[in-house]
């Protein structure tokens, strides 16, 4: 099975910042990457899928990138409403797995 | 519009089996490519992916669950079954079921169901 590993667990940024969260896959999954953005009481939802695609609607803040076993999910400016726990999720395998997800809150 | 609407028990006793219904509107699921999978959530843990049927009727699951697990579609009813069997205080979590691309674009609510005697 594939295992995915987010860092850092937790974070801590201001509004304005560049905050950058890294997923790594313990095998290559070339580009099959998701990232998904989930606040409290709500249902995940898709931010970027493909390591790099932006799904519809989703603000351009919000930017994937890598390949193979590391990826990046960047926000250039955070906002308030960017308040929330992120998840990646591998969909090379038939097997899907998420990472442990990482909790992003304003300093 | 495309939604999806998990329903199933509240509440399920210890070893008991767990059934739940994912009843997906304005998408078929005969359509080629269409994916389910059920996901769950423990309080204050992490997405845990559980089990996908395709719209050919292939069926993966996770191997940590699969000796417990079975999923299932009605493509008259457009839904999609999942059952647990015996079900655990742990197993508590809200369920929920998303698809319909090779990554999840789609969502149903969730729906908690707790393990208790």
């Amino acid at each position: 099975d594939i295992q995915m590993t987010q860092s850092p667990s937790s974070l801590s940024a201001s509004v304005g910042d560049r905050v950058t969260i890294t997923c790594r896959a313990s095998q290559s999954i070339t580009t099959y990457l998701n990232w998904y953005q989930q606040k409290p009481g709500k249902a995940p939802k898709l931010l970027i899928y493909a390591a790099s695609t932006l799904q519809s609607g989703v603000p351009s803040r919000f930017s994937g990138g890598g390949s193979g076993t590391d990826f990046t999910l960047t926000i250039s400016s955070l906002q308030p409403e960017d308040i929330a726990t992120y998840y990646c999720q591998q969909s090379y395998s038939n097997l899907y797995s998420f990472a442990q997800g990482t909790m992003l809150d304003i300093k | 519009q495309v939604t999806l609407k998990e329903s199933g028990p509240a509440l399920v006793k210890p070893t008991q089996t767990l059934t739940l219904t994912c009843t997906v509107s304005g998408f078929s699921l005969r359509t080629t490519g269409a994916r389910v999978s059920w996901i769950r959530q423990p309080p204050g843990k992490a997405l845990e992916w559980l089990a996908r049927i395709d719209w050919d009727d292939n069926k993966f699951y996770s191997t940590s669950l699969k000796t417990r697990l079975a999923i299932s579609k009605d493509t008259s009813k457009n839904q999609v079954v999942l059952t647990m069997t015996d079900m655990d205080p742990v197993d508590t979590a809200t369920y929920y079921c998303a698809g319909l691309s090779s990554y999840f674009d789609y969502w149903g609510q969730g729906t908690l169901v707790t393990v208790s005697s």
